[in-house]
């Protein structure tokens, strides 16, 4: 089906372990994104993509990386995870760059302990 | 960095309307938007409005726009329980990406 998806949906990890969320889109949108959600933050950006292969950071990059090799997949790795990382965690894809919204995924929610 | 403000929480009952309010302080923004985010799932595009307009009608929805204010407000109306959610305001200034700014969510319960 088209859309955005995201897995897994849930997850717990223990603090230093690497954890890789995954994030699909079958829109072949160009730019990509990772937020988190934390209560009283709203959504804060990780990391974006305005292509394969062109990413860059966002308000809250630290702790994590991203790669973009094909247009359709922006997986979220968390090198070395903490509590503070404890979050849900959103994928969004848009079109284009003129501000017509993004579309996003059902989130993943991730508990490190 | 730029914020977007909107109160955390808003309780109506059904039938009523429902206004929602938003501060953002960057006057470069070109597009305003509202983001609906039921439980469970991520959000979904509400409505957005442009800049140069004041006002934008869809439906049950109004969205209202004070530039000079920098205020944003999305009445809701005939509140159904069905529009328990959280509210999301956004801005998107100057084209970057980077600086899109989603304000914390207002939690919006109608009661029957």
């Amino acid at each position: 089906d088209a859309g955005i998806t995201q897995s897994p949906r849930y997850k717990i990890t223990e603090t230093g372990r690497q954890v890789t969320l995954m994030c699909h889109q079958t829109w072949s949108h160009s730019y990509m994104f990772w937020y988190r959600q934390d209560l009283g933050h709203g959504l804060r950006l990780i990391y974006y993509s305005a292509a394969a292969d062109i990413t860059d950071k966002g308000e809250v990059p630290d702790g994590y990386v991203v790669s973009r090799s094909k247009t359709e997949n922006f997986p979220l790795t968390l090198e070395s995870a903490t509590r503070s990382q404890t979050s849900v965690y959103f994928c969004a894809s848009s079109e284009s760059g003129e501000g017509y919204g993004y579309t996003f995924g059902s989130g993943t929610r991730l508990t490190v302990v | 960095g730029e914020d977007v403000e909107q109160s955390l929480f808003l309780s109506v009952r059904e039938g009523d309307s429902s206004v929602i309010n938003c501060t953002y302080t960057d006057s470069s923004s070109t597009y305003l938007y509202w983001y609906k985010q039921e439980p469970g799932a991520g959000l979904q595009l509400l409505t957005y409005i442009f800049s140069n307009m004041d006002m934008k009608q869809d439906q049950r929805l109004t969205v209202l726009l004070n530039k000079k204010d920098k205020h944003l407000s999305l009445r809701i109306a005939d509140t159904q329980t069905g529009d328990s959610a959280i509210y999301f305001c956004a801005d998107f200034p100057g084209g970057s990406h980077n600086d899109m700014r989603f304000g914390a969510g207002t939690r919006l319960t109608v009661k029957p």
